[in-house]
């Protein structure tokens, strides 16, 4: 069955980097795109950034431009995020999910609680 | 940057019908958006409901549906049951790039 699975919850310092991992199963996933969006707690949804998997191309949020990157490795099937210069407003939970056609797709990774604080 | 507005919140009975709607600040939402609809409950990742205007998953219950309404995308709920009590979010696509509305807070009461 296809599944997401992300990495575990990381706890920032103001100005470093994160870099949170979704590894997939289950379907072709050179044949695809990763999104990723992320929540704030208590908040909504908010899309990061997204990548072809076979084309390594790659679209970036207005808010996260110059701060994000989005990379893939086909030989372990895993997508990553960096983003880098975290502010205390970047704490929220961050999902991968599949999104390929403009469709998105089930299930979403089970997301990474990335917690910046000094 | 593209602007996504959704009810902040709608009531519905159970056995009811509610239609929540999706509107964007560039004009009327089109199918050329790829209106996407998600429902998340409390503590869950979202799932995904329908895609590209008005296309159901596999899991999708057909209770729910999507079509373009009046300039908006809208999520038709036809025989609310409690169990969909939760926040629904709309997505559309512009310019390379996908925008969340703010999600809307359904109360089946």
């Amino acid at each position: 069955q296809v599944q997401l699975v992300q990495s575990e919850a990381e706890v920032k310092r103001p100005g470093a980097s994160a870099k949170v991992s979704c590894k997939a199963s289950g379907y072709s996933f050179s044949s695809s795109g990763i999104s990723w969006v992320r929540q704030a707690p208590g908040l909504g949804l908010e899309w990061v950034g997204w990548i072809s998997v076979s084309e390594g191309r790659t679209n970036y949020g207005q808010n996260f431009q110059g701060r994000v990157t989005i990379t893939t490795d086909t030989s372990t099937n895993t997508a990553y995020m960096e983003l880098r210069s975290l502010r205390p407003d970047d704490t929220a939970v961050y999902y991968c999910a599949r999104d390929w056609g403009y469709v998105w797709s089930d299930p979403w990774g089970q997301g990474t609680l990335v917690t910046v604080s000094s | 940057q593209t602007v996504v507005t959704q009810e902040p919140s709608l009531t519905v009975s159970p056995g009811g019908t509610v239609t929540l709607t999706c509107a964007s600040s560039t004009g009327a939402v089109t199918s050329g958006s790829y209106p996407n609809w998600f429902q998340q409950k409390p503590g869950q990742t979202p799932r995904t409901m329908i895609y590209r205007t008005d296309n159901k998953h596999s899991w999708t219950p057909t209770r729910f549906s999507g079509s373009l309404l009046g300039g908006k995308a809208a999520l038709t709920l036809s025989g609310a049951q409690p169990e969909d009590e939760a926040e629904y979010y709309c997505l559309l696509y512009y310019s390379n790039a996908w925008f969340f509305g703010g999600g809307t807070k359904l109360t089946v009461l």
